[in-house]
């Protein structure tokens, strides 16, 4: 059964500290994307990647947040210095994509890692 | 901008007692819609997707239906384990590339 990892699922840090999170996408996907979910705010599209390229980071802050694909099988998100306002669950998820069709039925998402800054 | 409104916000059902989820959205060409189901502490679910209006697709208690303006998530004889947040997302034209755009979800608690 093959599924999104994501690490680690619970993070607590002070805020100036820095924090990476890190996503395993299902192997074969092609985009990678990352959601940040708070109450207030609800699901929010971060940054997304096709074979590992960035094509929309356009709801990431530029000034703290990071996102890279080191390679096919690793994502991460950095976050430096992390504020309080960063808390909140942040979700990787993954599909396959060719031409612009959903080759998946969709995106798939990973169990999320729980940032609270302090 | 792509839009997705959720209503209600909050639904309680006795066990067996069917209702629907509704899903309003505004999109610039929709090229899909996608119903997941989200439990606390876990990542959403993928439950359907619809690509065109008049489609339907139903998975053992639920039921998915599309228009041009809106979805239903009808879920019929619900048992306490279909408690969760039911999330909507759309997908917009072109230009939104492979974005999804979430509601804020309606949060379902079927009571024994």
């Amino acid at each position: 059964d093959a599924r999104v990892t994501q690490t680690p699922r619970h993070k607590v840090t002070e805020m100036g500290q820095e924090v990476t999170m890190r996503c395993q996408p299902i192997l074969g996907h092609n985009t990678v994307f990352w959601y940040r979910q708070t109450m207030m705010q609800g699901l929010e599209l971060l940054a997304y990647f096709r074979n590992r390229a960035p094509l929309d980071d356009s709801g990431m802050p530029k000034d703290r947040f990071s996102a890279e694909m080191p390679d096919a099988t690793l994502a991460t998100l950095k976050i430096q210095p992390s504020e309080p306002r960063d808390s909140a669950v942040y979700f990787c998820a993954s599909g396959l994509v060719r031409d612009g069709r959903w080759f998946t039925d969709t995106q798939y998402f990973g169990p999320g890692t729980r940032l609270t800054v302090l | 901008e792509d839009q997705v409104t959720q209503s209600p916000e909050a639904l309680r059902l006795q066990e067996g007692e069917s209702s629907s989820l509704n899903c309003s959205y505004t999109v610039s060409g929709l090229r899909g819609l996608f119903w997941y189901r989200q439990d606390p502490g876990k990542g959403p679910e993928f439950l359907f997707t619809l690509y065109s209006a008049g489609e339907e697709k139903e998975k053992e208690r639920l039921k998915a239906t599309l228009t041009k303006k809106e979805s239903f998530l009808h879920i019929t004889a619900p048992k306490p384990e279909d408690s969760a947040t039911y999330l909507c997302a759309v997908q917009g034209g072109e230009t939104s590339g492979s974005r999804l755009t979430f509601g804020e979800g309606t949060q379902l608690t079927v009571n024994p």
